[in-house]
């Protein structure tokens, strides 16, 4: 079991460019979780997937926002033409759907937008 | 509606007191209840989690804490702190019904620890 893993860990980007994260979940868990953190606050939900369906996005994304999971393992999250108000960390977490779930999250990759 | 209220931002402790940071919830259902730790730049570990049954839970590091339906309330604590649990400290509620399970987020509390 190698935990969840993010990539990149820091990425730092000029106002109006695109950028791209990637989420390796745990390798048996069917469920991934987008979360967004700013600085002295607690996450917040963006969008999950349960194998490839993305079954809720959240009103906090915009149409700027694109998140995939193709053969439900991997996921990506995009941000277009970012705006210095997507600067957070973005986390994201894998789970098994039972009826006790429990999601594990990865170090999260820190956005900065100048 | 759904939150999550941890009181306390900020709290110091001198190594080797006790400690407990509080938590206070509301959700519409039967909660999940979860306890996570964030060190700087790191990620959310997980310390301990309530599904159902005994409502004291032990979790990792010695860490435990109690569920109170009445008070809605599930406080985390360790007899004698140590040093390196400095960090953040996030209490977490979601849903045992349903799809989606994602987690409602209180603001956290962050923990300094005195030599």
């Amino acid at each position: 079991d190698t935990g969840v893993s993010q990539n990149p860990r820091h990425k730092i980007t000029k106002r109006g460019q695109n950028v791209t994260f990637r989420c390796d979940p745990i390798s048996e868990h069917n469920r991934l979780y987008w979360y967004r953190q700013t600085l002295g606050q607690g996450p917040e939900f963006l969008t999950y997937f349960q194998n490839e369906a993305q079954l809720e996005k959240s009103r906090l994304l915009s149409d700027r926002f694109s998140a995939e999971r193709p053969k439900g393992s991997f996921s990506t999250l995009e941000i277009q033409r970012t705006e210095q108000g997507d600067s957070a960390m973005y986390l994201c977490a894998s789970s098994l759907l039972a009826g006790q779930e429990t999601q594990y999250f990865g170090p999260g990759t820190r956005l900065l937008v100048l | 509606a759904q939150s999550v209220t941890q009181p306390d931002i900020h709290i110091t402790v001198s190594e080797g007191a006790s400690l407990e940071l509080r938590c206070n919830y509301s959700y519409g259902a039967t909660p999940y209840l979860f306890w996570y730790v964030q060190s700087p730049g790191q990620g959310l570990q997980l310390l301990l989690k309530y599904f159902s049954g005994d409502t004291l839970v032990q979790g990792i590091k010695g860490f435990e804490a109690e569920f109170k339906r009445s008070q809605s309330s599930f406080n985390l604590r360790k007899p004698s702190v140590h040093w390196s649990d400095a960090a953040e400290y996030f209490c977490a509620v979601g849903g045992n019904a349903g799809n989606n399970r994602k987690l409602i987020w209180g603001l956290g509390t962050s923990l300094a620890v005195n030599p």
